[in-house]
This record gives structure tokens, sequence and C-alpha cells, in this order.
């Protein structure tokens, strides 16, 4: 399978416990993001990065969650302290930009379903 | 103002019926459009990009209008396979980040 690949798909923690997730994107594709999406609710921007580079974060990105791509390859976003309000699927995207086409498709992952209890 | 809004769903149609989805965003500097697609517990998938001359792919017509900063969805002859939520997602030249409506969902009926 050459799509994004998201690990764990299901994570249930305690609260106050810290959760990594981790990404694999499409090999080639540059451009990795972050959402958060909730029921009934449309994916939520949470960061991106071009190559290794973390470009943009959101403002709702409080100071427990930070993201890293290392070396420009596969994505983690950790949370520490986990609230119950986390709880969400976490979606990974990925795609392939140039100068010439800047914004392009982005491939989703099929998620990682966190809950808090 | 949230920076991409849809026209709240559900939209309940019988099959080959035509139903249009419209879409708004706040930033005029925006410079690129899609449509996701996006099935129940399933990561969302791209449906069809938006052009500034519009676009059509089969029973699919996309539209955008700059001036109003507008963005619809015209799907014709509605089949039962397309019941699922329908993603506007706008691109932001300022961030490259994409930004995503809340989701019009539509149930497609015998």
């Amino acid at each position: 399978d050459t799509g994004v690949s998201q690990n764990p798909r299901h994570k249930i923690t305690k609260r106050g416990q810290n959760v990594t997730f981790r990404c694999d994107p499409i090999s080639e594709h540059n451009r990795l993001y972050w959402y958060r999406q909730t029921l009934g609710q449309g994916p939520e921007f949470l960061t991106y990065f071009q190559n290794e580079a973390q470009l943009e974060k959101s403002r709702l990105l409080s100071d427990r969650f930070s993201a890293e791509r290392p070396k420009g390859s596969f994505s983690t976003l950790e949370i520490q302290r986990t609230e119950q309000g986390d709880s969400a699927m976490y979606l990974c995207a990925s795609s392939l930009v140039s100068v010439v086409f800047m914004n392009t498709e982005a491939f989703f992952g099929q998620g990682t379903r966190l809950t808090v209890v | 103002r949230k920076e991409v809004e849809q026209d709240p769903g559900p939209f309940n149609v019988p099959e080959g019926a035509t139903v249009a989805f419209n879409c708004t965003y706040s930033n005029s500097a925006s410079q690129s459009f899609f449509w996701y697609r996006q099935d129940c517990r399933k990561e969302p998938k791209l449906l069809m990009s938006v052009y500034s001359s519009g676009n059509e792919d089969g029973r699919f017509t996309a539209q955008l209008n700059r001036a109003s900063q507008y963005i619809s969805l015209l799907i014709r002859d509605s089949k039962l396979s397309d019941s699922a939520t329908y993603l506007c997602v706008v691109n932001t030249n300022s961030g490259y980040a994409l930004n995503f409506g809340k989701g019009t969902s539509l149930l497609v009926t015998p």
C-alpha cells in the first residue's frame, strides 16, 4: 500500500497521559499536514510541514501539542497531558507541491482515533 | 467569521435529483479551491478541484465566483452512492494551509 499510513488506528488513554501518533506520507510527497476532526465537523487544521520545516501552526494548537518531521519523511504528533477535549480523529495528509504547482491534492490517511477517558 | 462556510445540511434528495451545494470563503487572497468527499468514518478524498473557468467531471460541476468569494458544486442525476459529506476546501497562499468547511451531508434515497 503506497498511500498515507497512520499508526495507531485507535488509541485509548487516561487523562493526563502523553500520546504520540505517527504518519508515513506518500514517499515522494514534500508537504505533510495534521488535522483534527470531531463528529459533525470538518477537519480542523493543526499544522503543516514543507519537507522537514514546520511552516505553520494553528492558533488552536496548544502548547501541549508538538509535531516533528525530522528527516522530511514520516511525522509524529505528540499530545502531552491529554484532556478529554482532545478526543477526536487525528488525520494526516500529504501532497507534492512545487514552485509551479503550489497547491495540489492532499491525500489523507485513515486517521488515528483518540479517546481520552 | 469562519474562513470557509458551507450550507448547513443535511440534504435529503431522491435518486435522479439535481442538488447544489454552496460555499463561501473569507480570504480574498485564496488561490486554490477543492471539493472533497468524506464517507462515514472514512478519510476525506478529493472529488474535484475548482478552476476559475468552472469545470465539469461527469455528473459533477464546480463553479467559482471570485468577486463574491463563492464556490458551488452541482450534482446531477444523483445516485445512492453519492450519499456522503461534501467538504469545501480553500487553500490560502499566505499559509498554504488547507481550510475545510464544516461539510454538507447528502443522503440520496431510493
